[in-house]
């Protein structure tokens, strides 16, 4: 069974460009989370996708955004990229929308970003 | 929103001691807390889960316990071993939006 697949994996970007991350979910995970690590954070909810549909946002700037497709593979884009955005970030699979109670997520590694 | 605190920050314990790992949260209504493993490179991993409705559950050397009416939970590893070194995440979830985590554990097993 393949496992949730995060391209690319390392990055490096500079100050204002734009970044595209992309999520592969395992098969039959119609939900893609996007979570965003830092050392001092920890683990951040960004947003939630099911259905082609955002379903969940946290509290993170308009520069931040994603989509899902038919095959609920999913990107995230970050636009004019700060220094504070480097990140491992990391996508989490789960059958089901996300819902108050049972959320067992299948994370990927992750796609690490630097910006300098 | 929920918040979750999780303490230590760092926990470094002789290989074959037990390791306790805990956490508070906010929101009365979570009902669901999972913790993650997370080893170098790779992503978070599910090694436990307790809803609400259970007191403490065990899985081998792992064990949950849920104490709602002071609303905290606490990971023990029994018998250490150098492949449990890793950063453990605590979580909570009871909104929708899903899951909020705790900022992690070091964990360092010392041969």
């Amino acid at each position: 069974k393949a496992g949730v697949t995060q391209t690319p994996r390392y990055l490096i970007k500079t100050r204002g460009q734009q970044v595209t991350l992309s999520c592969s979910p395992i098969s039959g995970h119609r939900s893609v989370s996007w979570y965003q690590q830092t050392p001092g954070q920890g683990l951040q909810f960004l947003f939630e996708y099911f259905s082609e549909t955002q379903r969940n946002k946290g509290n993170f700037p308009g520069r931040f955004s994603g989509r899902q497709f038919s095959n609920s593979r999913s990107e995230m884009n970050v636009s004019t990229l700060e220094l504070g955005d480097s990140a491992l970030y990391l996508c989490a699979g789960t059958r089901g929308p996300l819902r108050p109670g049972a959320n067992v997520l299948t994370f990927g590694a992750g796609s690490r970003l630097t910006v300098l | 929103g929920e918040n979750v605190e999780q303490h230590p920050s760092t926990l470094s314990v002789q290989e074959g001691d037990s390791a306790v790992i805990k956490c508070t949260y906010s929101d009365s209504a979570s009902n669901y807390f999972p913790w993650y493993k997370q080893e170098l490179g790779k992503g978070p991993q599910l090694i436990i889960d307790i809803r609400s409705n259970v007191g403490e559950k065990k899985d081998q050397r792992i064990a949950v316990t849920l104490n709602k009416t002071a609303k905290h939970f606490s990971l023990h590893i029994t018998e250490t071993q150098p492949e449990d070194s890793a950063v453990y995440f605590c979580a909570a979830s009871g909104g929708a939006d899903g899951l909020t985590f705790g900022k992690g554990t070091h964990l360092i097993i010392q041969p």
